[in-house]
């Protein structure tokens, strides 16, 4: 069983869509969780960092990290064309991150 | 403007041929790594430095070296005992303290 999972799609919804991706993990010890967007051929760009359980906004994306679970979520609200890329979940107990294997979303105008 | 440079974007290896990529950070990070990506898979990572002189492996080494020299550079080589080099490559760095890692955007290595 691999430490991150998260479904690898493809995600194919709507132009003003709310979109959920998720991940799952087993190591208790994760403390940091991250998103990154990945575009096509380009290197990941972080998107959210957050710390502890709870709820955090930034403009259309909410990460949200339930630790009891060990279930973490990104929203997109009103997801634009210009959403389309893999999202990647990556979290660490130190300084090593441990990533999952990304969702690749297409948003269709 | 403060980065990470990655070149060259594509590369193309002949077989039996060592190549080396090369990353270059302008942050003042002192940690580095290097990721492999295939497609449809997440990040493996080849190897990695905390500080300069000094790094260790990741979990798929085998075939790779790497040098720290210097403090913005950790430049990655693919030898001719890595038989399936076909891959993206990225290299990412990070404050000692800091949990996240930035990244350069990437090579793409292809055998010929």
């Amino acid at each position: 069983q691999k430490e991150v999972e998260q479904d690898p799609g493809p995600l194919s919804v709507p132009e003003g869509a709310i979109v959920s991706l998720n991940c799952t993990y087993s190591n208790s010890a994760f403390q940091y969780f991250m998103w990154y967007r990945q575009y096509s051929r380009k290197g990941p760009e972080l998107l959210m960092y957050t710390y502890s359980s709870g709820n955090k906004e930034d403009g259309r994306f909410t990460a949200q990290v339930d630790k009891s679970s060990k279930y973490i979520s990104l929203f997109i609200r009103d997801s634009q064309p210009s959403d389309s890329a893999t999202y990647l979940c990556a979290m660490n107990a130190g300084n090593m991150l441990t990533f999952g294997g990304g969702t690749r979303l297409m948003v269709k105008p | 403007d403060g980065g990470i440079t990655q070149s060259p974007k594509y590369l193309f290896r002949k077989e039996g041929q060592n190549v080396t990529l090369s990353c270059e950070q302008n942050l003042n990070h002192d940690a580095m790594y290097w990721y492999r990506q295939d497609p449809g898979q997440g990040l493996r990572l080849i190897y990695y430095s905390q500080i300069v002189n000094d790094f260790q492996k990741g979990d798929i080494a085998e075939g790779y070296s790497v040098s720290r020299e210097k403090k913005e550079s950790f430049p990655l080589t693919v030898t001719s005992a890595q038989k399936n080099p076909t891959a993206f490559y990225l290299c990412a760095s990070s404050t000692t303290q800091g949990k996240t890692q930035y990244f350069g955007p990437g090579t793409r290595l292809l055998v010929l």
